[in-house]
């Protein structure tokens, strides 16, 4: 099947600094990619639509300002914390859908974040 | 936000049948119902897809019941390697966006 991968797979920083997640879609083109959070225990929680060329659609409650989304080609999506917080430590997931005519999506291995 | 209903938890024999229901009474006539599964942290996993006719390929089997109100993942030979957390989506009215509910959290016993 079609693969996405994420980099880096885990990340710290300290307290005030921006991060970037690279997730891509080695196989297929992706002109919509999604990004996700996830907290210990809990179920992902979509937090915005990377659309290639134009703005990300964000998700209530999710502040723009704070995560970028950048999706400059149709392989690659970024997505930035900015000064990164404790609160912020989660497991970023992004995904890509299928170019096959149905919205199958497939998933990167998650990128780990803690801010220290 | 999440449609979809399932039992948080289950536990089956290694070897045995596993069989995970979801509720989806509000889906619409044309969406999908979607299964994937998250082994602990990595990400999702797809595992089927179904419409209305019951699917199945070398991962599982998706009984769909008539009126599409809910369906039913089979794993027919469960292993230790199915523990994960089970999720069914519906992308109805989401502009295609997954919203992931709680899903279950299937543990295969020895």
């Amino acid at each position: 099947g079609a693969v996405v991968s994420q980099h880096p797979s885990w990340v710290i920083c300290k307290s005030g600094t921006s991060v970037k997640i690279e997730c891509r879609s080695l196989d297929f083109q992706a002109t919509t990619m999604f990004w996700y959070r996830q907290f210990p225990k809990q179920s992902l929680m979509l937090m915005a639509t990377s659309n290639e060329g134009s703005k990300a659609t964000y998700e209530q409650g999710v502040e723009k300002d704070k995560f970028l989304i950048n999706h400059a080609s149709l392989t690659l999506s970024t997505l930035t914390v900015t000064s990164a917080h404790p609160e912020d430590s989660s497991f970023y997931i992004c995904s890509a859908p299928s170019t096959s005519g149905l919205w199958t999506q497939y998933f990167g291995p998650g990128t780990r974040l803690l801010v220290l | 936000d999440a449609k979809t209903t399932q039992p948080p938890s289950m536990d089956c024999a290694e070897g045995r049948a596993a069989n995970l229901p979801c509720n989806h009474s509000t889906i619409s006539g044309n969406e999908y119902v979607y299964w994937y599964r998250q082994i602990h942290s990595q990400g999702p996993q797809y595992i089927i897809h179904g419409l209305k006719n019951n699917e199945t390929n070398e991962m599982a089997s998706l009984i769909i019941t008539e009126d599409r109100k809910s369906s039913t993942l089979i794993l027919p030979h469960a292993t230790l390697r199915d523990t994960a957390v089970y999720y069914c989506i519906d992308t109805s009215n989401t502009g295609n966006q997954f919203y992931f509910g709680t899903g279950t959290s299937l543990t295969v016993i020895p």
